[in-house]
């Protein structure tokens, strides 16, 4: 069926380090991609997204490109901050009225 | 102004009982949405409401039953309350194309 596949965690870096989460997804034809991230004691919130192959998402440093022969639409960040620490969640859209998350990716960031 | 907002934000009853959560958005979505996510963070949509119509029902237990009075209110009420309802609650809202969801901050239930 369709599904979104992330890295599972935690993942635990330093400051300034070098951030990729793993994100793949099954599907017919080429699904809306999204990551969403879940800040402490907050809800989810759009973090970037992708509409088509080939496009690349981007805000706040990170970026993710929608890869179809690979069908992954990684997450990366090249300096992470402390402020990134939160959970991380890729999702894929199934119609209008429906995304289906992965299981989300714990980040901690220490300084 | 908080986009999607609910309450409460904690909710901690015995077993057994009855309680509600409310959800009101001013985005001025259409369609609006309950998840549930569990002590590991995962995250499982419950229900989704278009224009005060229901569109999803995810097989969840009828003693959970969702109200929608307009388009900006969802409710989510929870009849018989069991140890394993426990869990963060988040509403959210959307305007259906492109499926941009807006979340509320959650409401952390906890039955005893």
């Amino acid at each position: 069926g369709d599904s979104v596949t992330q890295m599972e965690g935690p993942v635990t870096l330093s400051e300034e380090a070098f951030l990729t989460i793993n994100c793949t997804y099954t599907a017919t034809g080429y699904p809306s991609l999204f990551w969403y991230v879940q800040y402490p004691g907050e809800g989810l919130q759009l973090l970037l997204k992708a509409t088509k192959a080939d496009d690349k998402g981007s805000n706040k440093g990170f970026e993710a490109t929608y890869r179809k022969e690979t069908t992954s639409f990684h997450l990366e960040k090249g300096s992470v901050q402390v402020s990134d620490s939160a959970v991380y969640f890729c999702a894929r859209k199934i119609n209008d009225y429906k995304l289906s998350f992965g299981a989300g990716t714990t980040v901690t960031v220490r300084a | 102004d908080t986009a999607v907002s609910q309450t409460p934000k904690y909710l901690v009853t015995q077993m057994g009982n009855d309680k509600s959560i409310k959800c009101e958005q001013n985005l001025g979505h259409d369609t609006m949405y309950w998840y549930k996510q569990d002590s590991k963070k995962f995250l499982k949509i419950m229900f989704s409401y278009n224009n005060k119509e229901l569109i999803i029902n995810e097989t969840v237990p009828n003693r959970f039953s969702p109200k929608s009075p307009d388009k900006a209110h969802l409710n989510l009420h929870i009849n018989s309350l069991e140890l394993g309802d426990s869990a963060v609650y988040f509403c959210a809202s959307s305007q259906s194309v492109g499926i941009e969801l807006f979340f509320g901050e959650g409401s952390r239930l906890t039955v005893l």
